[in-house]
Formats: structure tokens, sequence, C-alpha cells
């Protein structure tokens, strides 16, 4: 399998601070990348999509760059409601798909 | 309203079998790209397996052959037949949606493999 491998685990910020979260690939995976957010008790909820695509209805200062092997989750002024945990996904086509192991972002 | 509900979750003794069901509506399942993730208790998502709408699979390795991913176009429904259960596989299963990431998830069904 493809392994994903981000960084990380844990970021202690706060509200207004600019937020980067890396994810790294074994191997290329193209732009077959997306990134959610999940708290506690609920389904993930999908944010970028194919590395910088932007799911409808996410707010704009969430936005996701990179291709090959290096990614990047930005949250541009972080908010209260965004306090949670962050994963990347890999969706490479004809192969085992696989998850990153999650970054949670704490309050400061 | 696109909306997936799993069920059949429970406590299973170890080496026992398990079918977790996903009914979708909204949308056809034989259509979509499916898929199974699970997460253990305070632990992350991880990946199970996923059905092309072409009917390709796709499990994670560490799964060795002990799960099977299927559907029923008459029920549009989506399964996972779970074999030889282990207590690391006691987690909470969610079906999910989507070929560009998972757009659509159930709350999912937690299974719990115990004596």
């Amino acid at each position: 399998d493809i392994q994903m491998t981000q960084s990380p685990s844990t970021l202690s910020a706060s509200v207004g601070d600019r937020v980067t979260i890396t994810c790294r690939a074994s191997q290329s995976i193209s732009n077959w990348l997306a990134w959610y957010q999940q708290k506690p008790g609920k389904a993930p909820k999908l944010l970028i999509y194919k590395a910088s695509s932007l799911e409808s209805g996410v707010p704009s200062r969430f936005s996701g760059s990179g291709s090959g092997t290096e990614f990047t989750l930005t949250i541009s002024s972080l908010q209260p409601d965004d306090f949670a945990t962050y994963y990347c996904q890999q969706y490479n086509n004809y192969s085992p798909w696989t998850f990153g192991q999650g970054t949670k972002v704490e309050i400061k | 309203e696109v909306q997936v509900v799993e069920s059949g979750g429970g406590l299973i003794q170890p080496g026992g079998s398990l079918r977790l069901s996903c009914a979708a509506s909204g949308f056809t399942v034989s259509s979509n790209y499916m898929s199974w993730v699970r997460q253990a208790p305070g632990k992350g998502l991880e990946w199970v397996s996923v059905i092309y709408s072409d009917g390709t699979t796709y499990y994670a390795d560490s799964l060795k052959g002990r799960f099977t991913i299927s559907r029923d176009k008459s029920k549009n429904t989506l399964y996972l037949q779970m074999n030889s259960l282990r207590a690391e596989d006691t987690a909470v299963y969610h079906c999910a949606r989507g070929r560009d990431g998972f757009a659509d998830w159930g709350q999912g069904t937690l299974v719990t493999v115990a004596s």
C-alpha cells in the first residue's frame, strides 16, 4: 500500500493564525489526494479533493496544494470552529487507498 | 437527499463472522465508488475497501483476505463480509460514497470483537 505520512501529529495554534499541515506519500499519487476535518463523535467532512479543489460549501480559508508526493493543507486564518483533527487520504487509481495518521489542531 | 445508513454491527467473539450493510438513498450504489472506512476507539481513520462502479474491488493489505465488499443492485445496498475477526478489528465502520474524496458518509456501526 502507499503510505501517507502527516506532520505534525499535533499543532497548537491561536484564532487568527495561519496553519499548514503537510502530507507526504511514499510514491507519486499525482493529485489524487483529499483532505478531511473530523470532530469528536462525528463522521469526517470532505474539505479538499484532487489536492487543491475546494469542496462545495467549505470556507475559502481552507486551501490545498501539491502534487506527486508532497501536499499541504492551509487554513489562512484559524477560526474557533476549525479546532479538530485533519486527515489526508490518497485515492490513486487501481490500487488500495490510504489515510494519513491525522493532525490534531488544538487551542494554544 | 443523499443518505447512507450502516447496520449490522455488534459484539462478536474472536474468530467469528459478521456482515455489515449500508443502505443508500438519493443515489444508486452500483453507479458510484463506494468504500468502507473504519476507526478504532481513539484512533485515526483506516481505509478498508472500495468497490468501483465497474465492480473492481480493492482492500487494505492489512486485511489479508478476511473481508469482502459487495453490493446488491436491487436493494441499493453495500455490504462488508468480515471473517476471522480479531480484537484489532474493533472499530466504528463507516460506508462512504465518492471517487474524488468521500463527500457522503454514514454515522457508522460499531463492531466489538471480544470474548
